[in-house]
């Protein structure tokens, strides 16, 4: 099993481009997360999944939206990206039942220029 | 009333001391206090939680204590060792699959050699 995974590791943009930051788990869960990391602000929820189909806002969904089509994969876009969107992007995925442990994936890093 | 507090938001300590790293919280519907440890460049993993119907918590040198009453849980470190040296991350929520995962901002650890 590979977990969580994310595309791209890396990724450098100017301001006002799009982009598209995609998460694979292979676990078979239902719920799936995108968080950004920003020094001293610990991880912040943009937007998640209860399900496939659905989506819902987390605390910092501006600028952000997301698509859920297939149950293993969320994908997370940017439509025109913004200086203070640079940041560490993380998709995490969660179990239906059983632990509540969130089981994170490597992440992203993005430089908006 | 959704916060998690964290604190210190960065710890030195020596090899074969105690690390503690406190956090409090104000949503008494909380039931479920997960820490999550992260080395850098990796995704958050989960370490180690707790339900707030034990008092304390211990697997191998790490040990949740809770004090409901207060509101706060801790999370102590015994014998570090600098490869616990990482970011790690309290959280709480309640066991409702459908609420959110409240992350602290983080405390930075250094476990001098």
């Amino acid at each position: 099993n590979a977990g969580v995974t994310q595309t791209p590791k890396f990724r450098v943009l100017k301001t006002g481009q799009s982009m598209t930051l995609l998460c694979a788990q292979d676990m078979n869960h239902e719920y799936m997360y995108w968080y950004r990391q920003d020094p001293g602000m610990g991880l912040r929820l943009i937007h998640y999944s209860v399900g496939e189909g659905t989506t819902a806002k987390g605390e910092v969904p501006d600028g952000y939206n997301v698509s859920r089509l297939k149950k293993q994969n969320f994908l997370l876009g940017l439509e025109s990206a913004a200086p203070s969107q640079t940041s560490v992007y993380f998709c995490a995925s969660s179990p239906l039942t059983g632990s509540r442990e969130q089981f994170f994936g490597p992440g992203t890093r993005l430089t908006v220029l | 009333q959704q916060q998690v507090k964290q604190s210190p938001q960065s710890l030195i300590v020596q090899k074969g001391g105690i690390s503690i790293i406190n956090c409090a919280y104000e949503n008494t519907a909380f039931d479920y206090f997960p820490w999550y440890q992260q080395f850098p460049g990796k995704g958050p993993a989960l370490l180690i939680a707790i339900r707030p119907d034990v008092s304390e918590k211990k697997e191998g040198r790490f040990t949740i204590s809770f004090n409901k009453s207060a509101k706060q849980f801790s999370l102590h470190i015994m014998d570090s060792q600098p490869g616990d040296s990482a970011t790690y991350f309290c959280a709480a929520s309640t066991m409702n699959r459908d609420d959110k995962i409240i992350f602290g901002k983080g405390t930075r650890l250094h476990i001098l050699p």
